[in-house]
Parts: C-alpha cells; sequence; structure tokens
C-alpha cells in the first residue's frame, strides 16, 4: 500500500525566513508526486508534479524537489500570504489513485 | 477557466435526513473524484468515476452513501440516512489521465446534528 509521511506537522517562519517541507513516500511505481496548497475554507489547489527522480518545479518562491524516496518543498524569502496547509499526494503506476500525506500547516508571520 | 464547481458550500441538517451533494466537473475532463476530508483521518477517496462509469467504490464507508455521474458534467453524492459521523468536508475532484493533476472543488462542509 502506497504511504505518504509529511514533516513537520506545522512550521511558524518569520517573513523572509526560507525553509523546507519533507514529503517521504513509498510507493510500487511512481506515476507522480503532486504539490498542492490548501487554505482554510478551500480545496486543495494544485501545485506541482513531478515525475523522476531528480526533477525540480520552480513556480514563484516555491521549488519542489524529488528522490526516490522523497520530495522536499523548498520556500524562499516566505511571505504572510504563503500561509497555507501544503499536501503532499503519490500515485502508483497501476492505478488512479492519490495517496495523501496529512499535510504541513505553514505560518508566515510579517 | 470555470473550475470545479459544488454546491452546497454548507448544509446542516439533522440525523436522518437526506443529503444530497453536487459537483460540475472541469469541462474536458473524464474522471471524477469524491473525496471526504476530516481532522483525524485527512483526505480519504471515496469514489472514482472514469467516463461516467464508477470504477471504484470501495471507499465509499457503508450502504447509506451513493453516488451517480448521469452525464459527464454532473455528479451527486447522497448520504440517506445521515449521521453525526458523516459530519465532514466533502471534495469533488476531476482530471484527464492518470498521470495528470487532479483538480478539486471548495467542498461541502456536511454538519449532521
Amino acid at each position: 500500500e502506497d504511504q505518504v509521511t509529511q514533516s513537520p506537522e506545522a512550521l511558524r517562519l518569520q517573513e523572509g525566513e526560507s525553509s523546507s517541507l519533507n514529503c517521504s513516500y513509498t510507493v510500487s511505481g511512481l506515476r507522480g508526486l503532486f504539490w498542492y496548497r490548501q487554505d482554510p475554507g478551500k480545496g486543495p489547489e494544485f501545485l506541482f508534479t513531478l515525475y523522476s527522480a531528480g526533477e525540480e518545479k520552480e513556480k514563484e518562491r516555491l521549488k519542489a524537489t524529488l528522490t526516490k524516496k522523497e520530495s522536499f518543498l523548498h520556500i524562499t524569502a516566505p511571505k504572510p500570504e504563503d500561509s497555507a496547509t501544503y499536501l503532499c499526494a503519490v500515485g502508483g503506476s497501476n492505478d488512479y489513485k492519490l495517496s495523501f500525506g496529512a499535510g504541513t500547516t505553514v505560518t508566515v508571520r510579517a | 477557466d470555470a473550475g470545479v464547481i459544488q454546491s452546497p458550500r454548507h448544509e446542516v441538517t439533522e440525523m436522518g435526513q437526506e443529503v444530497t451533494l453536487r459537483c460540475k466537473p472541469i469541462s474536458g475532463h473524464n474522471s471524477l473524484f469524491w473525496y471526504r476530508q476530516t481532522m483525524m483521518r485527512g483526505l480519504e477517496l471515496l469514489i472514482y468515476f472514469n467516463n461516467n462509469v464508477p470504477i471504484d467504490d470501495s471507499g465509499m464507508p457503508e450502504d447509506r452513501f451513493s453516488a451517480k455521474m448521469p452525464n459527464a458534467s454532473f455528479s451527486t453524492l447522497k448520504i440517506q440516512p445521515s449521521e453525526p459521523r458523516d459530519s465532514a468536508v466533502y471534495f469533488c475532484a476531476s482530471g484527464r489521465q492518470n498521470n495528470q493533476p487532479q483538480h478539486f472543488g471548495d467542498g461541502t462542509r456536511l454538519s449532521i446534528l
């Protein structure tokens, strides 16, 4: 069974203080690793898909990287509007399902 | 482009009542997913449709839950009779192919009293 573990559960940052979120996974054949952002009262919003080890994707202050066992979401010089819960999900090659981690809640203080 | 549209956004009802949640997927997407999110269990897949056909309903908790997709632009999730433990946020998501991301609606927050 596919498993996803995210750490830390919560992260409090000062504006401009860069940090990284971790997503460790086990999956039988990686179809894709997906990062989402979820704001309170909203649905998960798609950020990135990573397909193979060594791949990197960037969007504004966010950068996602992938190895064979884990993915990192780097937040560079965060701003208060980056405050959200970040979810990681993996899809195995055998089916359509996504297995989601519990998420990391990031709070950025001005 | 319009995203996934869910209604109602909030639903409060009494135990034993029938609840119907609605979803309009993104046009052109052939996969539709219903999820439930709680603090304790996170996001759980309830049912998956491909080309309007239910493929996997193994996540549906009980026979009280049913889902339909009569056409490519509409799906419903029904709970009858509802119970307090069904209280959660229910999300609908749609996508194209298996290696493409799923796009989520903003959910229905369901409270069963």
